[in-house]
């Protein structure tokens, strides 16, 4: 089952503007990871926190994670046009039968009007 | 970065027919593959996940005899979905790990769009 949830589904912005997207789960994790899709096409990884981060940088992008509150946060900063598309989290479980899986978000579409 | 191709990127089918979707990892050693499904604008879905020379682990809900699965190498998976019909119809996706570049993080392929008629 899909435990990662993800809000907005949908957000609409202006370039220039920024975009948080937020994540909740709810078993514990190794790490948490966001990737974007654009339509119809594959994934493409953003960006990988650990479960001991707090905060995590790349270029345009941060993301936080919270795992007393199970949730994690993208903000795409100055966002442009080609930022189009969905994205996801998807969390790695700790331990287990289930290392090395993934579970994934249900997504949020970004749409950035220029 | 690590280069995962899926083969075919886009087929149509018959419905009854099987369908073989190839999924490599380029330029390192896949000890582990998952193949996802999804939806349109739906999230991915698990379906199963293969270890090279071992069989696969199929998520709930998912026919093994359906999906079959294939690790026969550490580049190669395949995905085989047999006597299909148009319910079958949707984008999977196949991902891979091993130990490089990056110990157990998956690397996705561009995705197979299957259209059963």
């Amino acid at each position: 089952s899909q435990q990662g949830e993800e809000d907005p589904q949908a957000l609409s912005i202006q370039e220039g503007e920024n975009a948080t997207m937020n994540c909740s789960y709810k078993t514990s994790i190794n790490n948490l990871q966001w990737y974007r899709q654009n339509s119809g096409r594959g994934l493409v990884h953003l960006i990988l926190i650990r479960s001991n981060e707090r905060e995590k940088h790349s270029g345009r992008l941060r993301v936080t994670l919270d795992t007393s509150k199970k949730s994690s946060s993208l903000l795409i900063t100055a966002s442009r046009a080609a930022d189009t598309a969905s994205y996801f989290c998807a969390t790695a479980r700790a331990g287990g039968t289930s290392y090395g899986k993934l579970t994934f978000g249900q997504g949020t579409i970004l749409t950035v009007h220029p | 970065g690590a280069v995962v191709s899926q083969h075919p990127s886009r087929v149509i089918c018959k419905s009854g027919t099987s369908v073989k979707i190839e999924c490599r990892s380029l330029d390192f050693q896949a000890t582990t593959m998952f193949w996802y499904r999804q939806f349109p604008k739906k999230s991915l879905m698990l379906m199963a996940t293969s270890n090279e020379g071992s069989k696969a682990t199929y998520e709930q809900g998912v026919e093994k005899d359906k999906f079959l699965i294939n690790h026969a190498s550490l580049t190669l998976s395949t995905l085989t979905v047999t006597s299909a019909h148009p319910e079958d119809s949707s984008f999977y996706i196949c991902s891979a790990s091993g130990q490089t570049p990056v110990v157990n993080e998956q690397f996705f392929g561009p995705g197979t769009r299957l259209t059963v008629l």
